[in-house]
């Protein structure tokens, strides 16, 4: 069974920390992967999106990478700010007769 | 350009009830579709569609209904409510399909009593 894990649940750091969010997919044969921002009581924003032949994408103070042999992607985010406290999912996408698979996220908060 | 919209942003339903909730969309898009978010899990797909006239159901699709008469609207029907639809559903939507960026509502919270 296709699964998508987000380790941690939950982070907190001082702002100004560059960190990074952890996204682990159990099937390597992805077709892209994406990240999304979640802000509390609203939609999903779209971040990011990877697709398999690519190692990475960036945009601003994000970076993402992938690594599809060892079923992981990460989400970079430097020179952290308040502004930047959600919660941060990311979604596989297998192909055509599969729909996205999501993970449970991490929620972030950066402290002043 | 108002994007993807939701309404209601809320609702209180009694067991049995029935409700739809809208979604719509003015970026001429062909892919719509419905998740719910529950705490600790990841999104799951209620139903889909890939334009007008045709839809078709995701992992969760028991109790809800769906129809698309237009390109714009992909509404979402409750049958009969039960406790454990209470959720925050998203609408989506994207040009042609799930292997593009996704665009979503701002969310419906419902709470089934």
């Amino acid at each position: 069974k296709q699964e998508v894990t987000q380790i941690p649940a939950a982070l907190s750091v001082p702002e100004g920390e560059n960190l990074v969010l952890n996204c682990s997919f159990t099937d390597s044969a992805i077709y892209n992967l994406q990240w999304f921002r979640q802000d509390p009581g609203k939609g999903l924003t779209s971040l990011l999106l990877i697709q398999s032949s690519q190692r990475e994408q960036t945009s601003g103070r994000l970076n993402a990478s992938l690594d599809k042999s060892s079923g992981r992607s990460t989400l970079y985010i430097a020179a952290s700010q308040p502004g930047d406290s959600a919660t941060y999912l990311c979604a596989v996408y297998y192909g055509s007769n599969y729909q996205l698979i999501w993970g449970a996220g991490t929620k972030l908060i950066i402290k002043p | 350009n108002a994007g993807v919209t939701q309404t209601p942003k809320f609702q209180v339903l009694k067991t049995g009830q029935s409700m739809t909730l809208q979604c719509a969309q003015d970026m001429n898009h062909e892919y719509m579709s419905w998740y719910r978010q529950d705490p600790g899990m990841g999104l799951r797909l209620i139903h889909y569609s890939v334009g007008a006239g045709i839809t078709d159901q995701g992992e969760v699709p028991n109790g809800y209904n769906v129809s698309r008469s237009t390109t714009e609207d992909f509404p979402l029907r409750l049958l009969s409510a039960a406790p454990s639809q209470t959720s925050v559903y998203f609408c989506a939507s994207s040009f042609s399909g799930r292997e593009e960026t996704q665009y979503f509502g701002p969310g419906t919270r419902l709470l089934v009593l």
